[in-house]
């Protein structure tokens, strides 16, 4: 069966500080991968999506970055994070036919910058 | 673009009673539509999917949902609430046009009066 792991669970990072996020998906090839931000009270917010190695869409411009160096790992990225940055980050996964599937939740990291 | 509104944010229901959750969607074609619910410091779960068919879709723990065409709805309901049931949930829609995007709604939070 079909498993996605998101670590770390939680992560408190000094304003500034550098970030690396990674998530990685189990028992299936040719994922097409995503990158969430929730924040406190409000809905989820499409950071990153990927259909295949080194393809990377961008929804919001930011100080994050996201890239995908094999074929099921996925992994969100900043060199500087902002106050702005805190929230609950998840990572998803789908078929390869994307949107007419549902979406697969790792269990997401709180991340809190100070 | 495909879009979805949620125009509740929270809503607070007896235990034993009926609950309907709404969802409206903007999209030119037949999209597809899904429901999530999100329990405290989780991922999201999938409760139900509707791609075609009959538009009336059951889902898990005794949800379903009705897809109408003509208010671009997708109403979530349940005949019977459980303290359990309790947890944010999410309205998503994925467009044919857009082969790896799903959006989602900004949630509704559902609170459980004992």
């Amino acid at each position: 069966s079909q498993t996605i792991h998101q670590w770390p669970a939680t992560l408190v990072q000094p304003v500034g500080s550098p970030l690396s996020l990674e998530c990685t998906v189990e028992g299936t090839s040719n994922p097409n991968l995503y990158w969430y931000r929730q924040a406190a009270g409000r809905g989820l917010q499409l950071l990153f999506y990927s259909v295949g190695i080194g393809q990377i869409s961008s929804e919001v411009p930011q100080n994050l970055s996201a890239s995908r160096p094999q074929d099921r790992q996925f992994i969100l990225s900043s060199k500087k994070l902002l106050l702005s940055d805190s929230g609950f980050y998840l990572c998803a996964w789908t078929g390869p036919t994307g949107a007419k599937q549902p979406q697969h939740f790792g269990d997401g990291t709180r991340l809190s910058i100070l | 673009a495909q879009s979805v509104t949620q125009p509740d944010i929270h809503i607070t229901v007896s235990e034993g009673a009926s609950l309907e959750l709404r969802c409206n969607y903007s999209y030119g074609a037949t999209p597809y539509l899904f429901w999530y619910v999100q329990s405290p410091g989780q991922g999201l779960q999938l409760l139900l999917k509707y791609f075609s068919g009959d538009t009336l879709v059951q889902g898990i723990k005794g949800f379903e949902a009705e897809f109408k065409r003509s208010q671009s709805s997708f109403n979530l309901r349940k005949p019977s609430v459980h303290w359990s049931d309790a947890a944010e949930y999410f309205c998503a829609v994925g467009a044919y046009s857009s082969a790896s995007k799903i959006i989602f709604g900004s949630g509704t939070r559902l609170s459980i009066r004992p």
